[in-house]
């Protein structure tokens, strides 16, 4: 049961263009997305996250677009710079309580390129 | 440096062997998530400890166990080992234990062979 769902494997981009990643969801019981940016032979590492009851969160170049109906958030980076090329994760977090408190469920990965 | 810790960094083992794992959480962070990356996949959550009780539990295999000590570090214990589960294992840490993000560390790669 795939909740969080990136479905572009990959994005390649020239360097001062926008870069836009997508991410779709399933369970409604989710209070906030996040996004992570990873390099190779590296952990994850934290980017930005929207709560669920915004629809905008923005964070110098990186901006997250949450649109709750369509169950669809986006991440978008203006401009965009070679050394943005990384995999994005997407993740949502459970809401605290119930068996799955607090856990984030990870999106599949979209390897981002940037191109000089 | 995240300031999670993990060790070993790289494992090769046989099949059919026990592997321990183990994790630093950042100082004050009383919360640990447990991780696995395999090839072409996301994330998927195995396990989280707070404060030494264990929280939540994903599709951990039977296979595997996990612990947090009095000191806060955790293990995760993965026996009868399979050629499947090589993959990346991610241990990440919380202050609060709901987030919304973690810190990660930089995984170990476990290689079965």
């Amino acid at each position: 049961d795939q909740q969080v769902k990136q479905n572009s494997p990959s994005l390649s981009v020239q360097e001062g263009r926008i870069s836009i990643l997508n991410c779709d969801y399933t369970n409604s019981m989710f209070d906030y997305f996040l996004w992570y940016k990873k390099y190779p032979a590296e952990g994850p590492t934290f980017l930005i996250s929207i709560s669920s009851i915004k629809d905008k969160n923005e964070d110098g170049r990186f901006t997250v677009f949450l649109n709750k109906s369509a169950k669809h958030l986006s991440l978008h980076i203006v401009p965009s710079q070679p050394g943005d090329s990384a995999v994005y994760f997407c993740a949502a977090r459970h809401e605290p309580g119930g068996t799955s408190y607090g856990k984030l469920t990870f999106g599949q990965g979209t390897i981002l390129t940037v191109h000089p | 440096d995240s300031g999670v810790t993990q060790t070993p960094k790289h494992l090769i083992t046989a099949t059919g062997q026990r592997v321990t794992l183990r994790c630093s959480p950042r100082s004050g962070d009383l919360s640990v998530y447990w991780y696995q990356q395999s090839l072409d996949q996301g994330l998927q959550f195995l396990i989280q400890y707070y404060n030494g009780e264990e929280r939540a539990k994903g599709n951990i295999l039977e296979r595997f166990s996990a612990q947090q000590f009095p000191d806060l570090h955790s293990e995760l214990n993965l026996s009868s080992l399979e050629l499947g589960d090589s993959a990346l294992y991610f241990c990440a840490s919380s202050v609060s234990g709901t987030g919304p993000g973690y810190t990660f560390g930089s995984g170990t790669r476990l290689t079965v062979v």
